[in-house]
């Protein structure tokens, strides 16, 4: 069973230009989540997917920046027009349903986006 | 709004020695969990060890162990026997009950020595 995927592990992008980060979740995990980790500091939660559906998106800035989680394929984090402050390690993480017993998000190698 | 912070921003100890990392976190909530995740130089964050906030027993996974204090807020992890391997930054998170969102502390960076 593979982990969690995502790719590219590395992206440089000029400023202005589109980033699309992808994320494969683990087989049978139905929950997307998205992290930014600035350097030399902790993961900050941008937004919590399931299938075709945004749960919870109080971190996403509310500009330039979008994610989805189609019902088919890989969830996407696209960030247009990017800016230098956009440059930073994007990790996902997946999960099933959160329950009692179940709390274990999984968590792919991240994406390290740099604009130069 | 939760907050976790972790004020030991480096750490170091000997291989073999015990080593504590601390943690606390402020909420209104009384129903969540907390967690200590490892972040190696690989950047592959790993699920150290995890508390239900309604358990009173400390958690334990072989080597880590935790000491939770819920009236304090305090959420500490012990590391034993302290190997090269344990080499890391550590990262402090919250959940609250059943809802998935992971919000993390600055992170402690470890050092083990030879």
């Amino acid at each position: 069973n593979a982990g969690v995927m995502q790719n590219p592990r590395h992206l440089v992008r000029r400023r202005g230009q589109e980033a699309r980060l992808r994320c494969s979740p683990m087989k049978g995990h139905s929950h997307v989540y998205w992290y930014r980790q600035l350097p030399e500091e902790g993961l900050k939660f941008m937004v919590y997917l399931q299938k075709e559906n945004i749960i919870d998106e109080s971190g996403m800035p509310k500009e330039r920046f979008s994610a989805e989680f189609p019902k088919e394929g890989p969830s996407i984090l696209r960030i247009q027009q990017v800016v230098r402050g956009d440059s930073a390690a994007y990790f996902c993480a997946s999960s099933p349903p959160i329950t009692e017993l179940n709390t274990e998000a999984f968590f792919g190698q991240g994406t390290r986006l740099t604009v130069v | 709004a939760q907050t976790v912070t972790q004020s030991q921003p480096e750490m170091s100890v000997q291989e073999a020695e015990t080593v504590t990392l601390s943690c606390t976190y402020d909420t209104s909530e009384n129903n969540y969990y907390l967690f200590w995740y490892k972040q190696p130089p690989s950047r592959q964050m790993i699920l150290v060890i995890r508390q239900e906030a309604y358990k009173q027993q400390n958690a334990t996974e072989n080597r880590f162990s935790v000491n939770f204090q819920k009236a304090a807020k305090s959420f500490s992890l012990k590391i034993s026997d302290s190997q090269l391997g344990d080499t890391a930054m550590y990262f402090c998170a919250f959940m609250k009950h059943l809802r998935g969102k992971l919000i993390f502390g600055q992170g402690t960076t470890l050092q083990v020595k030879p």
